[in-house]
């Protein structure tokens, strides 16, 4: 079974404050995802990484970035913290290049607090 | 990019079977239909995928008719265990548009004993 795993399952920082979010897959997958969650909204998207050093923007990047040195790693990084970005984060992986049947594998998650 | 709405609740009883459809209306020729399941404080979770007809696993079926403008997921003989949110989702799963899958806010479905 693919295995995602969140560094932290809940975490409290201060407005401010540098916050990594990290994630590690154990599948080799090549797309790796970091999205967020909200009452009534759903998941929408941060950052998507398709390969090692790659990045695209999702639907709501700003205030955040991302970082993928290795294959199997990929964090969220958010620069300057702030209240607003108090939500449930979640990282994904599935695989890429033109594969037909890729379903993504998501963690369990990071709570995330602003305080 | 393609849309999908979906009811925001469905509420059903054990042992029912519950179809859940979703409508995707301006869907590509490359786009596949997939489900997921969400329990609270986990990530979702592959449930089924489809691109057209019938698929069928061991858990779920999904319907998509011919125009693929709408898709149902179909839960046979429900549990209590199947209280959580589904979303639907459309896109190409390519490298290239991977990030345009969007996930809605989903169907979040209740089973009463």
């Amino acid at each position: 079974d693919v295995k995602v795993t969140q560094s932290s399952r809940y975490l409290v920082k201060r407005t401010g404050e540098k916050v990594f979010l990290e994630c590690v897959q154990d599948m080799d997958h090549e797309n790796m995802f970091w999205y967020r969650q909200d009452p009534g909204l759903g998941l929408r998207l941060i950052y998507f990484s398709y390969d090692v050093k790659m990045k695209e923007k999702g639907d709501i990047p700003e205030g955040y970035s991302v970082s993928r040195e290795k294959k199997e790693r990929f964090s969220l990084i958010l620069e300057s913290a702030s209240t607003n970005q108090t939500s449930m984060y979640l990282c994904a992986s599935s695989l890429g290049r033109d594969r037909a049947y890729q379903p993504q594998h998501f963690g369990d998650g990071t709570r995330l607090s602003i305080l | 990019l393609a849309k999908t709405t979906q009811p925001i609740s469905m509420d059903s009883y054990e042992g029912q079977e519950v179809n859940i459809t979703c409508s995707h209306n301006n869907i590509a020729t490359n786009d596949y239909i997939t489900w997921y399941q969400q329990f609270p404080s986990q990530g979702p979770r592959f449930i089924i995928q489809g691109y057209k007809t019938k698929v069928t696993n061991e858990v779920a079926s999904l319907f998509i008719p011919a125009d693929r403008k709408s898709s149902t997921l179909s839960l046979p003989r429900v549990s209590l265990s199947d209280t959580a949110v589904y979303y639907c989702l459309v896109g190409d799963p390519g490298y290239s548009s991977a990030s345009k899958i969007i996930f809605g806010s989903g169907t979040r479905l209740s089973i009463r004993p």
